[in-house]
């Protein structure tokens, strides 16, 4: 079955800490995946995405993730956070042949001063 | 630009009755597709729209239904409210539901609450 695994649930740093959020997928076929943020209070808004090409992808707000084929991960990483950054992150996947974006169960970021 | 809007932004109705949620999709965009968010879980996939057919839906029962109108806005249904349909209904848009590429734009979302 079609899955996405995002490893930490809830995570605290202390700002300009270094950040990597795990994902990792199971899916047949070839993948389109992405990074949401939703803010406290904001709607789902999109950070990155990848679909082919270099797997390394670069979003807004300094965030960049890592498509790395053979291990079926797409980590979130960002060198230096701040407290604005705090956050619930989602890692979704979809299929070229699928339109349903797969979500994970999120991450709860939070950035303390 | 407008961005994609729900109406309402909250609902509380009993078990048993009926709700129905509306969506406007980004001007332009053809595709809306609808999630539910359970606390502490990401959104999962209900429906999905173009051109007011239904394209695919997800593992939810008979009670949900949607449609599509000719100008791309959408309702989503919910009959025979049960406690555990308490949760946030998302709805997104994009240009087309298929292709390399394709970003769905998430809005608000309505908070449903059935007590």
């Amino acid at each position: 079955a079609q899955s996405v695994s995002q490893h930490n649930h809830h995570v605290i740093l202390s700002e300009a800490a270094s950040l990597e959020l795990g994902c990792n997928y199971s899916y047949g076929g070839t993948v389109n995946l992405f990074w949401y943020v939703q803010y406290p209070g904001q709607h789902l808004q999109l950070l990155l995405k990848y679909f082919s090409g270099d797997p390394l992808v670069k979003g807004i707000k300094g965030f960049e993730a890592e498509f790395i084929k053979s291990k079926f991960s797409f980590n979130l990483r960002k060198p230096s956070v701040q407290w604005s950054d705090t956050a619930e992150y989602f890692c979704a996947v979809n299929s070229n042949s699928g339109y349903a974006l797969n979500f994970g169960k999120g991450t709860s970021l939070l950035v303390t001063p | 630009d407008a961005g994609v809007t729900q109406s309402p932004t909250h609902l509380i109705k009993t078990r048993g009755q009926q709700v129905t949620l509306r969506c406007s999709p980004i001007s332009g965009h053809k595709s809306v597709s609808w999630y539910q968010q359970v606390l502490g879980q990401g959104p999962q996939f209900i429906f999905q729209y173009y051109e007011k057919e239904e394209r695919g839906r997800g593992n939810f029962p008979d009670r949900f239904s949607a449609r599509q109108f000719p100008n791309y806005s959408s309702e989503l249904n919910v009959n025979a409210l049960l406690l555990g349909d308490s949760a946030l209904y998302l709805c997104a848009s994009s240009l087309a539901p298929e292709g390399v590429g394709e970003t769905q734009y998430f809005g608000p979302g309505t908070r449903l609450l059935v007590l």
